[in-house]
């Protein structure tokens, strides 16, 4: 367990819907990182929070919206799904006190749209 | 921004031979390189890290290699054994804390055969 905790496992849902990933980080963790990953695609980074404020921005669409919440979960939201929106999705933490670069992956979310 | 170019994309070896996955990155100002493996349905584990006041580091049958000069970075990993069968990634950021965004290269799937 890294510490790192992402729900859903998975989702499987049809097009045009909308869902929402969660991440809760590590504890102590001020940092969050969302990274899509497709099937041929390497890591694909997609936005950064840090202590509930958006950090960086990657490759985003607009169809797809995030925020770090007071207790520091975050929340990926994905709307009108297209096919192609098909992908692992990783969340990842990082800044712990006294800690210096790198990341601690969760487990992801495996979003299936039909 | 940064754009890390990772080679080969797959690569096949017997077990017991050497395995060498090569990076380069475009920032100069990068100075943080980590490692990261990715077993199959998996999160990606970092497994080692260089900092670019470093050329080279070891952790048993892995090791990392560093070239400031030429933007390039190195993984080899010696005596490899099946349980090696994985996505590697590696990456660079600029910076030295957990606010820099992680740039990854695509990614190399490297095979162990028995």
């Amino acid at each position: 367990d890294s510490g790192v905790t992402q729900t859903p496992k998975h989702l499987i849902t049809a097009t045009g819907q909308r869902v929402t990933l969660r991440c809760s980080p590590r504890s102590g963790d001020l940092s969050v990182y969302w990274y899509q990953q497709s099937l041929d695609q390497g890591l694909q980074f997609l936005i950064q929070y840090y202590n509930g404020e958006e950090r960086a921005k990657g490759n985003i669409l607009e169809r797809f919206s995030a925020q770090q919440f007071p207790d520091l979960h975050s929340e990926l939201n994905l709307s009108s799904l297209e096919l192609g929106d098909s992908a692992l999705y990783f969340c990842a933490s990082s800044l712990r006190a006294g800690q210096v670069g790198g990341y601690t992956f969760g487990s992801g979310t495996r979003l299936t749209v039909v | 921004g940064e754009n890390v170019e990772q080679h080969p994309s797959t690569l096949s070896v017997q077990e017991g031979d050497s395995a060498v996955i090569k990076c380069t990155y475009s920032d100069s100002a990068s100075n943080y390189f980590p490692w990261y493996k990715q077993e199959l349905g998996k999160r990606p584990q970092l497994i080692i890290d260089i900092r670019s006041n470093v050329g080279e580091k070891k952790d048993q049958r892995i090791a990392v290699t560093l070239n400031k000069t030429a933007k390039h970075f190195s993984l080899h990993i010696t005596e490899t054994q099946p349980e090696d069968s994985a996505v590697y990634f590696c990456a660079a950021t600029r910076g030295d804390s957990g606010y820099s965004t992680l740039t990854f290269g695509k990614g190399t799937m490297l095979l162990v055969s028995p």
